[in-house]
C-alpha cells in the first residue's frame, strides 16, 4: 500500500479539464512546500510535471498546474490531448521517513 | 542538455550481487545529489535513497539498508547502485534521478530480474 492516495484512474475527453488529486497527511503533503507530479508512459521512465506544488520545469506545457488544500494536492490538465493519456504519480517529502514518498499512480485515459 | 545514462538489463540467480550505473552529463557533477528508485511492475515508485555528489554521504531510505550500496566515481560522473544477496522481491526496474525532492532528470531505468 503506497503512502499517498491516488484514484486508479481518471478519464475525460479532448478539450475538457481532469484533476487527479493526492491524499496524505501533516507529515508530508500538508506540512510541505515538496510535492511534485510526474507522468510516465508505459515503458518509459517518470518525466517531472510539476514540482514544489505549482512550480511547472521549462517546457511543460502550462496546461498542467498544481495545488494543495491541507493535506491533499491536486494536478488539474486542462485542454486534454491523446498524448497526455498516461500514468501519474504525485511525490511529496515525508517528515516520517525523512525521504520522498510516492503515490500509487493514477491512470488518465483520453476518451 | 542534462542526461542520466544508465547501465543495460540484468539477470541474476538469488543470492548474487548486482552493480548498476549511472552516468551523468550536461550539468556539473559534484553539484546535484543523485537519488536511486526502484518502481515494481503495476506500482508505483519508491525512493531508495540518495548520495551527496561532493561529499559521497549517502542516506538510505526505511527497507533500503545494508544490502544496498550507493557510491560514485567523480572522475566519470557516475553513480553506482549495488544490491547484494539478492532476493526474488528485489526484481523491478531501478532508476537513477537527479536531486532529491525533485527527482527533475531521470535515466532510462534498469531492469532486473532476480529468478533461479
Amino acid at each position: 500500500q503506497s503512502a499517498l492516495s491516488q484514484p486508479a484512474s481518471v478519464s475525460g475527453s479532448p478539450g475538457q479539464s481532469i484533476t487527479i488529486s493526492c491524499s496524505g497527511s501533516s507529515s508530508d503533503v500538508g506540512g510541505y512546500k515538496y510535492v511534485s507530479w510526474y507522468q510516465q508512459h508505459p515503458g518509459n521512465a517518470p518525466t517531472l510535471m510539476i514540482y514544489e506544488v505549482t512550480s511547472r520545469p521549462s517546457g511543460i506545457s502550462n496546461r498542467f498546474s498544481g495545488s494543495k488544500s491541507g493535506n491533499t494536492a491536486s494536478l488539474t490538465i486542462s485542454g486534454l490531448q491523446a498524448e497526455d493519456e498516461a500514468y501519474y504519480y504525485c511525490s511529496s517529502y515525508s517528515s516520517t521517513t525523512n525521504t520522498a514518498i510516492f503515490g500509487g499512480g493514477t491512470k488518465l485515459t483520453v476518451l | 542538455q542534462v542526461q542520466l545514462v544508465q547501465s543495460g538489463s540484468e539477470l541474476r540467480k538469488p543470492g548474487a550481487s548486482v552493480k548498476v550505473s549511472c552516468k551523468a552529463s550536461g550539468y556539473i557533477f559534484n553539484t546535484k545529489s543523485l537519488v536511486w528508485v526502484r518502481q515494481v511492475p503495476g506500482q508505483g515508485p519508491e525512493c531508495m535513497g540518495w548520495i551527496n555528489a561532493n561529499t559521497g554521504d549517502t542516506t538510505h531510505a526505511q527497507g533500503f539498508t545494508g544490502r544496498f550500496v550507493f557510491s560514485l566515481d567523480a572522475s566519470v560522473s557516475t553513480a553506482y547502485l549495488q544490491i547484494n544477496n539478492l532476493e526474488p522481491g528485489d526484481t523491478g526496474v531501478y532508476y537513477c534521478a537527479r536531486e532529491i525532492l525533485r527527482f527533475d532528470y531521470w535515466g532510462q531505468g534498469t531492469l532486473i530480474t532476480v529468478s533461479s
